[in-house]
């Protein structure tokens, strides 16, 4: 079974702080995405990774960044967290064919007060 | 761009209803399709995909889709719900030309027992 698992499932931060949201899979996969969830707007994908090291902007990135040193780990980050960064955040991987199934973690839902 | 539209925010039915759940995209190439489901408290899971050959795809749990390409619909369908089929149902789109997955809205069935 594939397995996406996300740092932390709660995280309450106030305006101006870093945050680091983690996720790690266990599938050897080759292609990883952060997507955040607001109701009504479903998934928007924020950055993905097709490799170590490399990244591309998905349809949402301002606010954020990403890295990814280790192929089974990619991390968000908030440089400067703001409240309408207040949302679930779904993280998830796949093989890498473009017919593959997305795999995703629980989600960490962030609080930014 | 590519972008889908779930029209269906809301659905309410009872047990044993039939569930048809809309799902249109605009995208002038060839896509691969999704149907996503999160059940309450769980992680988003495939429910089924197409990508090539039958247009009717059967997914998990007695749920099928039709990909009418003329009207770039991918409608998901279920004959008779059950109280547990209660959850949001997202429906994705991938452009062959990218491993970018872009969602709808979602919508939300709750099956009344």
């Amino acid at each position: 079974d594939v397995k996406v698992t996300q740092s932390s499932r709660y995280l309450v931060k106030r305006t101006g702080e870093k945050v680091f949201l983690e996720c790690v899979q266990d599938m050897d996969h080759e292609n990883m995405f952060w997507y955040r969830q607001d109701p009504g707007l479903g998934l928007r994908l924020i950055y993905f990774s097709y490799d170590v090291k490399m990244k591309e902007k998905g349809d949402i990135p301002e606010g954020y960044s990403v890295s990814r040193e280790k192929k089974e780990r990619f991390s968000l980050i908030l440089e400067s967290a703001s409240t309408n960064q207040t949302s679930m955040y779904l993280c998830a991987s796949n093989g890498g064919g473009r017919t593959d199934t997305q795999y995703f973690g629980p989600g960490t839902r962030l609080t930014v007060l | 761009a590519q972008s889908v539209s779930q029209h269906n925010h809301h659905v309410i039915l009872s047990e044993a209803a039939s569930l048809e759940l809309g799902c249109n995209y605009s995208y002038g190439g060839t896509v691969n399709l999704f149907w996503y489901v999160q059940y309450p408290g769980q992680h988003l899971q495939l429910l089924l995909k197409y990508f090539s050959g039958d247009p009717l795809v059967k997914g998990i749990k007695g749920f099928e889709a039709e990909f009418i390409k003329s009207k770039f619909s991918f409608n998901l369908r279920k004959p008779s719900v059950q109280w547990s089929d209660t959850a949001e149902y997202f429906c994705a789109v991938n452009a062959r030309a990218g491993n970018k997955l872009t969602f709808g809205g979602g919508t939300r069935v709750l099956v009344k027992p």
